[in-house]
C-alpha cells in the first residue's frame, strides 16, 4: 500500500472549518483513500474514504486532487470534540488482502 | 446495535501469566482484526480473521500470542506467557465485506507487571 505523509499536530479554532492535509505520491489508480480518527481513550472511528471524485458526508468532506497524490479532509465547523489524532491511509486492491495500516496520524486541537 | 464489545477493558497481570482477551463482533460482519496500540510503536494489526478463518497472522509478535475465532460472534486473543512489553491497549474490529470500514471497539489495556 501507498505511504502517506501527514503534520504531526495543527491547531483549529472552534467554529471554523479545519482542513487536515494528506500526502500519498505513490498512490495507485486502485487504491482509496481512507480518513479515521481517534478520540482519546477511544477505539479509531471510520470518518470518509474516496478514489478520485471528492466525497461529503455528516462528518466531513475529502478533497482529492487531480493527479490523486494528496488530499485533504475538512472538518466543516470543528467543535471541540473534534480534538483527536486523524489518520490518513490508502488501502489497495483486494488481491492485497483487507489490511487497514495506521500511521503516526495528526493531532488536532481544536481550541475555543 | 451494541457495537464491538470488548472484555476485559483493564487487565493487570504479571509476568509469565496467561492473558485471554475476548471480542464480540457486530452481527453480520465477516471480517474481524486485532490491533494493538503502544506510544512507541502506534497502531499495529496483528490478526485479521475472514468468515472465522485466519486470513493474515504476520503481524502476530511471536509465538506467544495466538488468536482463535470459533464461530462468528466470539474471538479471543491469547497471550501465554505475558511479558512487561506486552503492555498496550488491544483493540478489536469489524467490518461487513471487503469496505475498509472498520468498527472498533473500545480496547482492553493490559499491564503486565
Amino acid at each position: 500500500d501507498a505511504k502517506t505523509t501527514q503534520p504531526t499536530s495543527m491547531d483549529c479554532a472552534e467554529g471554523r472549518a479545519a482542513n487536515l492535509p494528506c500526502n500519498h505520491s505513490t498512490i495507485s489508480g486502485n487504491e482509496y483513500v481512507y480518513w479515521y480518527r481517534q478520540i482519546h481513550s477511544q477505539g479509531p472511528q471510520y470518518i470518509i474514504h474516496g478514489l478520485k471524485n471528492n466525497e461529503t458526508n455528516e462528518m466531513a468532506s475529502l478533497i482529492i486532487t487531480e493527479d490523486r497524490k494528496s488530499s485533504t479532509l475538512i472538518l466543516p465547523h470543528a467543535t471541540l470534540r473534534d480534538t483527536a489524532v486523524y489518520y490518513c491511509i490508502v488501502r489497495g486492491i483486494k488481491a492485497a488482502g483487507n489490511k487497514l495500516t495506521f500511521g503516526g496520524g495528526t493531532r488536532v486541537l481544536v481550541k475555543p | 446495535d451494541a457495537g464491538v464489545i470488548q472484555s476485559p477493558r483493564h487487565e493487570v497481570t504479571e509476568m509469565g501469566q496467561e492473558v485471554t482477551l475476548r471480542c464480540k463482533p457486530i452481527s453480520g460482519h465477516d471480517y474481524l482484526f486485532w490491533y494493538r496500540q503502544t506510544m512507541m510503536r502506534g497502531l499495529e494489526l496483528l490478526i485479521y480473521f475472514n468468515n472465522n478463518v485466519p486470513i493474515d497472522d504476520s503481524g502476530m509478535p511471536e509465538d506467544r500470542f495466538s488468536a482463535k475465532m470459533p464461530n462468528a460472534s466470539f474471538s479471543t486473543l491469547k497471550i501465554q506467557p505475558s511479558e512487561p512489553r506486552d503492555s498496550a491497549v488491544y483493540f478489536c474490529a469489524s467490518s461487513p465485506g471487503y469496505t475498509g470500514e472498520l468498527f472498533f471497539g473500545e480496547g482492553s489495556r493490559l499491564t503486565v507487571l
